[in-house]
């Protein structure tokens, strides 16, 4: 079974350009988050989407970041237009809903770097 | 709010010693507990969680953590460390959230095996 794929692995981009990170989390998992590591800080969650729904959004950072996942199935967010402090690696994870035991399955992260 | 404290940032230990990663939370009721571990290009993968029961919980690649409530702590153990096992851990406590878990993280530790 595949486990969570994120795409691309690396991107460079300039300060003012449109980023879109991609998340494809292991078949059957409802949930979908979302998280972020600046250099040298703790990983911080962004979101959590239940199916194509937003659950919780009170981690993203600021307008300038959009999070969709249609028909809840792959998830995308996009950064735009890109700011220097928004390098860092994106992780996205996913997990099923069943009971309270569940647990979140971490893809190998996207590192932005903008410049 | 919750929040978790990983004192050490990095620790190197020789290839053979036992091994203490500290871990202290602050939540107000019980928490889930996990340790995740990332090694150098891969996604975060976990090694043990303590939702509830013994107090003492067994993971993969032969560590366990002890849940400590009077000490709200949760310290990874490993009696004798592999060179394999240079990576960062991340401690993290969840609260449930519309089925998930939602994970707030440590900043890291950072362990080197001296050979």
């Amino acid at each position: 079974e595949a486990g969570v794929t994120q795409f691309p692995s690396h991107s460079v981009i300039e300060k003012g350009q449109t980023v879109t990170l991609r998340c494809d989390p292991i078949s059957g998992h409802d949930n979908l988050y979302w998280y972020r590591r600046v250099m040298g800080k703790e990983i911080k969650f962004l979101l959590h989407f239940v199916k194509e729904s937003k659950q919780d959004e009170s981690g993203m950072p600021n307008n300038r970041f959009l999070a969709e996942r249609t028909g809840g199935t792959y998830s995308t967010l996009k950064v735009q237009p890109a700011e220097l402090e928004d390098s860092g690696v994106y992780f996205c994870a996913s997990s099923q809903v069943r009971g309270k035991n569940t647990e979140a399955f971490f893809g190998q992260g996207t590192r932005l770097t903008v410049v | 709010a919750q929040s978790v404290t990983q004192p050490d940032i990095h620790i190197t230990v020789s290839e053979g010693a036992s091994l203490e990663l500290r871990c202290n939370y602050s939540y107000g009721a019980t928490p889930y507990l996990f340790w995740y571990v990332q090694s150098p290009g891969q996604g975060l993968q976990l090694l043990l969680k303590y939702f509830s029961g013994d107090t003492l919980v067994q993971g993969i690649k032969g560590f366990e953590a002890e849940f400590k409530r009077s000490q709200s702590s949760f310290n990874l153990r490993k009696p004798s460390v592999h060179w394999s096992d240079a990576a960062e851990y991340f401690c993290a406590v969840a609260r449930r959230a519309g089925g998930g878990n939602k994970l707030t993280f440590g900043t890291g530790t950072q362990l080197k095996v001296e050979l």
